[in-house]
């Protein structure tokens, strides 16, 4: 099965950088997604690796060690409209398991 | 990408009753997901609805709770059935993305509050 750990909470300010780190058990694993959702909204898509290494996408990039279960994502430049939930998602076949969802706020 | 209309976006219900959930998608898709998140939690999967088929259930839920309907392949429906205070939660409907990516899409979410 698959175990997702995430850290609940992190405060960063603007303009810095933030990186949530993800911990994973899993079996039949075959990829390891992240969502951002704001409050009262649902999750959106971010990025999905399936190969081990850094994917980057604008002031977003996620890592993947499969070796290690161990997964971040990076945020850069934060802005104020990146205060929101970070969800990372262990996919197994079809189905999606997520860990309980980091919030981060961003403080001027 | 996938555009998925779900309703009603948000309810207020009186327990006991039982609430039918839509969900509609733009394009034809194999699977659809049901999920729900209760207050500050993260998504837990409740099932599989495939077409022509009975939905899979994920440990915890079960079809008398939760049946679902799969009618077609561009359409889905969760009731949430005698309810409690225990289940106001945001339910939420989920489709595979098309890419090799694979990326979920989401409904907006139904807010279901139960008194």
């Amino acid at each position: 099965g698959q175990n997702i750990d995430q850290p609940t909470e992190m405060t960063a300010t603007e303009g810095a950088i933030v990186q949530i780190n993800c911990t994973y058990q899993t079996s039949g694993f075959n990829g390891l997604f992240w969502y951002q959702q704001h409050a009262g909204e649902a999750p959106t898509f971010l990025s999905y690796n399936v190969l081990d290494g850094l994917e980057e996408k604008g002031r977003f990039s996620s890592f993947l060690s499969r070796s290690k279960g161990y997964s971040y994502l990076l945020l850069k430049e934060l802005q104020m409209k990146d205060s929101a939930s970070y969800l990372c998602a262990g996919a197994a076949g079809n189905k999606l398991t997520f860990g309980g969802g980091t919030r981060v706020l961003v403080k001027p | 990408s996938a555009v998925i209309s779900q309703k009603p976006s948000r309810d207020i219900c009186q327990r006991g009753t039982s609430l039918t959930i839509q969900c509609q998608v733009d394009s034809q898709v194999t699977m659809m997901f049901w999920y729900r998140q209760q207050p500050g939690q993260s998504l837990t999967l409740i099932a599989t609805a495939n077409q022509g088929s009975e939905a899979t259930y994920e440990s915890g839920f079960v079809i008398d709770k939760f049946p679902i309907s799969r009618p077609n392949l561009t359409f889905s429906t969760l009731t949430v059935s005698n309810m409690s205070p225990e289940d106001s939660s945001i339910y939420l409907c989920s489709v595979e993305g098309q890419s090799t990516r694979a990326e979920a899409f989401f409904g907006q979410g139904t807010r279901l509050t139960v008194v």
